[in-house]
């Protein structure tokens, strides 16, 4: 069963840039998995953002990829996300995801609310 | 980008009733891409189907999927007390988008 756990700082100031880490347990990072990222604002919807392959490989939401940098560390067996030039609408829920093999998001992390605020 | 349209935004229903969830695409969705997730307050997402009617992993079989092309469905046959809850549908193709949510509420 593949664990999730997303780390990072719940505070982040504007036009600061915003980092969190993604903990895979279960699973090896290197298995024919893509890794997610998605969002959800207080009160509102998911939100896409992107997703990485073990080989780098990487596809962003379009209306992100400006801001978004999502990486993977092979020896740490975990995934990140950078956001830059922050503003109070990236305020949000961010959960790290993978499909498991599925054309779907089929594990999900706890998810942790990183604030916009300075 | 694909925008997916759920509909009704708001259901209100009683313990034991049939839900009908229907999500809408923009333009073709391959059934393989197109997935339903429930989302309880307070928690993460969990997938209930994939490939717009394979249901995941220890799903109940009362949620089923269906549909092709722009329209898709998810029916909960009889609904339990922990099925009231918001469903989002989702295509995963090569831009991944969710629809709005739809709120399964008691009446």
């Amino acid at each position: 069963q593949v664990q999730l756990q997303e780390s990072g700082p719940g505070l982040v100031k504007p036009s600061g840039t915003l980092s969190l880490t993604c903990g895979v347990s279960g699973d090896s990072i290197i298995n024919n998995d893509w890794w997610s990222w998605v969002r959800q604002p207080p009160g509102k919807g998911l939100e896409w953002i992107g997703e990485i392959f073990h080989t780098g490989s990487t596809n962003y939401n379009p209306s992100l990829k400006s801001r978004v940098t999502i990486s993977v560390d092979k020896s740490k067996n975990q995934f990140s996300l950078r956001l830059n030039s922050l503003t109070a609408a990236d305020t949000a829920v961010y959960y790290c995801a993978t499909t498991g093999g599925l054309a779907a998001l089929n594990y999900w992390g706890q998810g942790t609310l990183v604030t916009v605020s300075s | 980008e694909i925008v997916l349209t759920q509909s009704p935004g708001t259901l209100s229903l009683s313990p034991g009733e049939r839900a009908t969830l229907s999500c809408r695409a923009s333009q073709t969705v391959s059934s393989r891409y197109l997935a339903w997730y429930q989302q309880r307050p307070g928690q993460a997402p969990r997938l209930l189907i994939y490939g717009a009617s394979s249901r995941a992993t220890g799903i109940p079989d009362r949620f089923s999927g269906s549909g092709s092309g722009t329209d898709f469905t998810l029916t909960i046959s009889r609904l339990e007390p922990e099925d009231f809850a918001v469903y989002y549908c989702q295509q995963y193709g090569r831009s991944p988008t969710f629809g709005g949510g739809a709120k399964v509420e008691i009446k």
